[in-house]
């Protein structure tokens, strides 16, 4: 069974404090993984995919990378703006999503 | 503007009580999904479809059901609503399986 851990459940950050946020997963071939943010009483916002060991992706402030056996989302210089809840979801052969149960970030002005 | 609606956004209903939830998407997207997300766990699909007529059990489909008659619209339905299906029921949409899925603003349940 596909299985997605993320880490921390919660990361308090003042404004500029820069920091990681983990996935670790286990997935019968991994198809691709996928980095949403969301915000209190929204659906999840695409953020990025990556689909292989090495690969890289930015976006403003944020950056994901992708090992073998996890993945990390870095945070640089955050604003209050950035506060949310980050989702990691893998995509294994059968094409289906496994969501991990999310990081919920709280950046402070 | 393309986009993913939901609807109703709240719903308060009675334990024994058929309810459905509307899903519509302005994509033109062949795959549809349904999650429901609780405290403390990630997103759970109830059930998927890849195009009209077709529909799929996803990891948490008992007491729910789908049909999908035409590409805009999944509606999802319980047909006995239970306390334990309190829950945020959120549709998605994709392009096809490699995209990445659209998801719509939610409609929170609650069943007493």
């Amino acid at each position: 069974e596909d299985q997605v851990t993320q880490s921390p459940e919660a990361l308090r950050l003042q404004e500029g404090e820069s920091s990681s946020l983990n996935c670790s997963y286990t997935v019968s071939g991994l198809r691709g993984l996928f980095w949403y943010r969301q915000d209190p009483g929204k659906g999840p916002e695409f953020l990025f995919t990556l689909y292989s060991a090495g690969e890289e992706k930015e976006k403003e402030r944020l950056k994901a990378t992708l090992t073998k056996k996890e993945s990390f989302l870095h945070i640089t210089a955050p604003k209050p703006e950035d506060s949310a809840t980050y989702l990691c979801a893998v995509q294994a052969n059968d094409y289906k999503l496994s969501f991990g149960a999310g990081t919920t970030v709280t950046v402070r002005a | 503007d393309a986009e993913i609606t939901q609807s109703p956004r709240h719903k308060i209903t009675e334990t024994g009580r058929q309810v459905t939830l509307a899903c519509h998407q302005t994509w033109n997207h062949n795959n549809m999904f349904w999650y429901r997300q609780d405290l403390g766990h990630g997103l759970r699909l109830i059930h998927y479809s890849y195009g009209v007529q077709d529909t799929n059990k996803g990891e948490v489909s008992d007491g729910y059901s789908v049909s999908r008659s035409n590409t805009e619209d999944l509606p999802l339905t319980l047909e006995s609503a239970a306390s334990s299906q309190t829950s945020v029921y959120f549709c998605a949409s994709s392009a096809s399986s490699y995209n990445e899925q659209f998801f719509g603003p939610g409609t929170r349940l609650t069943v007493l």
